[in-house]
Formats: structure tokens, C-alpha cells, sequence
């Protein structure tokens, strides 16, 4: 079952913009982990961010964690052509050994 | 150091046959995963392992089979294939540790006809 739901499905911007994709889910959880899947590839994990942090920086990413709300953010600053792929982000209860997935984010970079 | 890799990329069936899909990774990692990624759909997990000699059902199990006999290694049968298997199938792993992320091949691109 999908837990993690991200938002928006879609998203085209520019070169040098910002891109910001929402991750929302439904029980309590040990960790949310934020994935990269480039054009026939398979998924590369990005960002791991504990329950009890709130917020977690690489590079140019920047992600947020809000456990009252159940909710996580993924920013991606300053765009490249490079980062257009979909991501996913997955939550882990910690106690079942699976990673619950979302759908995913479509990002477009147009240059 | 390869990682997870998968085999074999690409392969079309016809209807009832059989396969076997191979998984393997060289980073000593304890947990193993099935996944089928189809379009809408995101990835479902079909089957997993905690360890060597051990296997576990995962969302959608029906039509597959698994083995784990080394820990390096984890194969995803399908002993009849029907039309509804075409997808897309990823392996990943990693270590024994809820923190820890998960390390994924790059996929096997399987068409029923």
C-alpha cells in the first residue's frame, strides 16, 4: 500500500529556479528518505532525514520533516537541466523492514 | 565495487513461459527487495529478505517466487508469466538497519506478449 503521497505530480520550471515537492503520509515513522529516479534508471536515494529532525541540508537540496503534521518537503535550489527526473520520498516504520513509497514528483528543468 | 546489479536488462516472454530475474549485490548488505515500478502505479514491493536462507511476501507476491541462497545473491522466478507481469522490476538492498537506504539496480525491462 502507498502511504507517502507526494504533491505536486507534475512540476516544469525553469533553469536556476527553485523546485519544491511535498511529501505527505499517514502513520508514525523512524525515517522519510527522499529518492532520484533519472529516465530508465533505477532509483538512487538522496536523503535520509531522521523523526527527530526537522529539517536536513545536501548540497542543494533541503529537506523538512513536520511529524504533527505528517509531512515532508524536498526544495531543490537553483535548478539544472540535470535534475529533471522523478522523485519519490519513502517512509520507514523502523520495525517491518519496508520502505512505504509515494507516486512521485515529475520535475521538468527546461533550460 | 558495482553495487546492485540485475539481469538480465531487457526480455520479452510469451505467455506461460518462465524466467528467472537475478539480483546481486557485493556490499554485504542483509535486507533485499523485490519491486515491480508500473506507470501510475509506483513501486510495489513483490517480495523480500532479511537475511540468507530467508524470504517474506511483500504487496504483491501472487505469480512470483523467490530465493535467497547466498547473501550476495536474490532471484525473483516467475514460473508462468501472463501479460499482467509486463513491468518493470528492480532489485535493491541494503544494510541491516532501519537507517539505512536502499541501493537499487538499474531494473529489468520484462514484456509478456
Amino acid at each position: 500500500s502507498q502511504q507517502g503521497e507526494e504533491d505536486p505530480q507534475a512540476l516544469s520550471i525553469q533553469e536556476g529556479e527553485n523546485a519544491t515537492m511535498n511529501c505527505s503520509y499517514k502513520t508514525s515513522i523512524n525515517n522519510l528518505q527522499w529518492y532520484r529516479q533519472n529516465s530508465g534508471r533505477g532509483l538512487v536515494h538522496l536523503i535520509l532525514i531522521r523523526s527527530n529532525e526537522r529539517e536536513k541540508h545536501s548540497g542543494r537540496l533541503r529537506v523538512t520533516l513536520d511529524t504533527s503534521k505528517k509531512s515532508s518537503s524536498l526544495l531543490i535550489t537553483a535548478s539544472r537541466a540535470a535534475d529533471t527526473a522523478s522523485y519519490f520520498c519513502a517512509t520507514d516504520e523502523g520495525n517491518n523492514r519496508k520502505l512505504i513509497w509515494g507516486l512521485g514528483t515529475s520535475l521538468a528543468v527546461n533550460p | 565495487n558495482a553495487g546492485v546489479t540485475q539481469t538480465p536488462k531487457f526480455r520479452v516472454l510469451k505467455t506461460g513461459q518462465s524466467m528467472t530475474l537475478l539480483c546481486a549485490q557485493d556490499m554485504n548488505h542483509e535486507y533485499m527487495y523485490w519491486y515491480r515500478q508500473d506507470p501510475g502505479m509506483g513501486l510495489r514491493l513483490i517480495h523480500y529478505s532479511v537475511g540468507e536462507g530467508t524470504t517474506a511476501k511483500g504487496e504483491v507476491p501472487d505469480g512470483y517466487n523467490v530465493s535467497r541462497l547466498k547473501k550476495q545473491n536474490f532471484l525473483l522466478g516467475l514460473e508462468s508469466a501472463a501479460p499482467s507481469q509486463t513491468s518493470v522490476y528492480f532489485c535493491a538492498s541494503r544494510l541491516m538497519s532501519y537507517n539505512s537506504p536502499l541501493h537499487f539496480g538499474n531494473g529489468t525491462r520484462l514484456t509478456v506478449t
